[in-house]
């Protein structure tokens, strides 16, 4: 079993470019969400889903937009990108009332 | 506003020197607290769920315990092995059936040999 796997795990974008990042989970799991990491913030909630065709804003949803077309599948959008947005993300899936089960991560700069 | 902090933000042990690292929280209702472990380079590996003050769980050399203010994880006898970020996670009981969990910033644990 893979679990959960985020593609690509580094990317160096300019200010302005657009980007996708993809997570795929192989558990069959409801609930899909998309987080960032930052330095002395901890993990903070984007977007999520709690099934396929639905996305829901969380702590700091500006700047990108999700998609969520099957449900293995979460996509993470960037539509123009910005330093701000330089960070770690990781995404999580689960079932109802089950503990989310974590990607490595995405590590995205920004110049 | 809910809130999970964490204490102390680093943390150096020797080999076999106990030790607890602690999160305190403010939550409405809280319906589940995490605690996970990060490794660099990696996502958080989950570790223990805990529900209800009183309740206490254990794996290998790790315990976690809850009151209806903070949890405690308790590292009894840590490894170098056991060197990682330790995150606290709770989940509060009001927006539905969402799974959303609010995270505190983590104790980074050294263990030296």
């Amino acid at each position: 079993n893979a679990g959960v796997t985020q593609t690509p795990k580094f990317r160096v974008l300019k200010t302005g470019q657009s980007m996708t990042l993809l997570c795929a989970q192989d558990m069959n799991h409801e609930y899909m969400y998309w987080y960032r990491q930052d330095p002395g913030m901890g993990l903070r909630l984007i977007h999520y889903s709690v099934g396929e065709g639905t996305t829901a804003k969380g702590e700091v949803p500006d700047g990108y937009n999700v998609s969520r077309l099957k449900k293995q599948n979460f996509l993470l959008g960037l539509e123009s990108a910005a330093p701000s947005q330089t960070s770690v993300y990781f995404c999580a899936s689960t079932d109802p009332n089950q503990p989310q089960h974590f990607g490595d991560g995405t590590r995205l700069s920004i110049l | 506003e809910d809130q999970v902090t964490q204490s102390p933000e680093a943390l150096r042990l020797q080999e076999g020197e106990s030790s607890s690292l602690n999160c305190s929280y403010t939550v409405s209702g809280l319906r589940g607290l995490f605690w996970y472990r990060q490794d660099p380079g990696k996502g958080p590996e989950f570790l223990f769920t805990l529900y209800s003050a009183g309740e206490e769980k254990e794996k290998e050399r790790l315990k976690a315990t809850l009151t209806k203010k903070e949890s405690f994880l308790h590292i009894t006898a840590p490894k170098p092995e056991d060197s990682a970020t330790y995150l606290c996670a709770v989940q509060a009981g009001y927006g539905g059936a969402t799974n959303k969990l609010i995270f505190g910033t983590g104790t980074l644990l050294a263990v030296q040999p």
